[in-house]
């Protein structure tokens, strides 16, 4: 079945507690991104990647660091979270980045609770 | 600036009735793409229909269709036919940007709720 899935669903954690939340994709698509939800300010992006290695700031990095070593694979890393980072989180990837074929699909999302 | 705009934060609709979500988009680039997803209570985003900036016709998907007025910069989501399945949070957004350094922008959402 294609999928985004992510991992874990549900976590909560101390300030300061580095994390790091999984997202990975096998639809072999080229285009991966972040987002978090948060109630009255809709999905803002917080990193997208489009293609292996190459990755670039959304509107709200600060906090957050990607990477992409492999095609598959996008994860998050909280290096210290703090309680404004408690949001919903989401992971995304597109086929390519460009025309119809940059359609998102979303994983099931991932609820961060930062104490 | 905004650059989607979602002024419906609710809808109440009756089951069976059609219902038109409203949203406007704020772009200078000939390019971009105009999406709806679906958000229901269980919290996953589900894609629902697509429009380009260069397509010629409404975009359509089921029981889903996009009015697309490009001088008005309006992209509204028609749903015929209301269930009650279609109870949940609609966002849209816009993908701008030449490609390579593209990003999906996000309005705040219209939570449409179906009435039996």
């Amino acid at each position: 079945e294609a999928q985004v899935t992510q991992n874990p669903r549900y976590l909560i954690t101390v300030t300061g507690k580095k994390l790091t939340v999984t997202c990975s994709q096998n639809m072999n698509h080229e285009y991966m991104s972040w987002y978090r939800q948060d109630p009255g300010l809709g999905l803002r992006q917080i990193y997208y990647s489009m293609n292996v290695e190459v990755t670039d700031k959304g509107d709200v990095p600060e906090g957050y660091k990607v990477s992409r070593k492999e095609k598959r694979n996008f994860p998050l890393i909280l290096e210290s979270p703090s309680p404004n980072q408690t949001s919903l989180y989401f992971c995304a990837s597109s086929l390519d980045a460009g025309g119809r074929t940059d359609t998102q699909y979303f994983g099931p999302g991932t609820r961060l609770t930062v104490l | 600036a905004q650059k989607i705009t979602q002024t419906q934060p609710g809808m109440f609709v009756q089951e069976k009735e059609a219902v038109t979500l409203d949203c406007t988009y704020d772009t200078s680039d000939p390019s971009y793409g105009l999406f709806w997803y679906k958000q229901p209570s269980s919290g996953e985003m589900i894609f629902l229909i697509y429009q380009g900036s260069y397509d010629q016709q409404n975009a359509t998907e089921g029981r889903y269709s996009l009015n697309f007025q490009k001088a008005r910069k309006s992209a509204n989501l028609v749903i015929s036919a209301s269930q009650l399945g279609d109870s949940a949070m609609y966002f849209c957004a816009m993908r701008e940007g030449i490609q390579g350094a593209q990003k999906l922008v996000f309005g705040q959402g219209t939570r449409l709720t179906i009435n039996p």
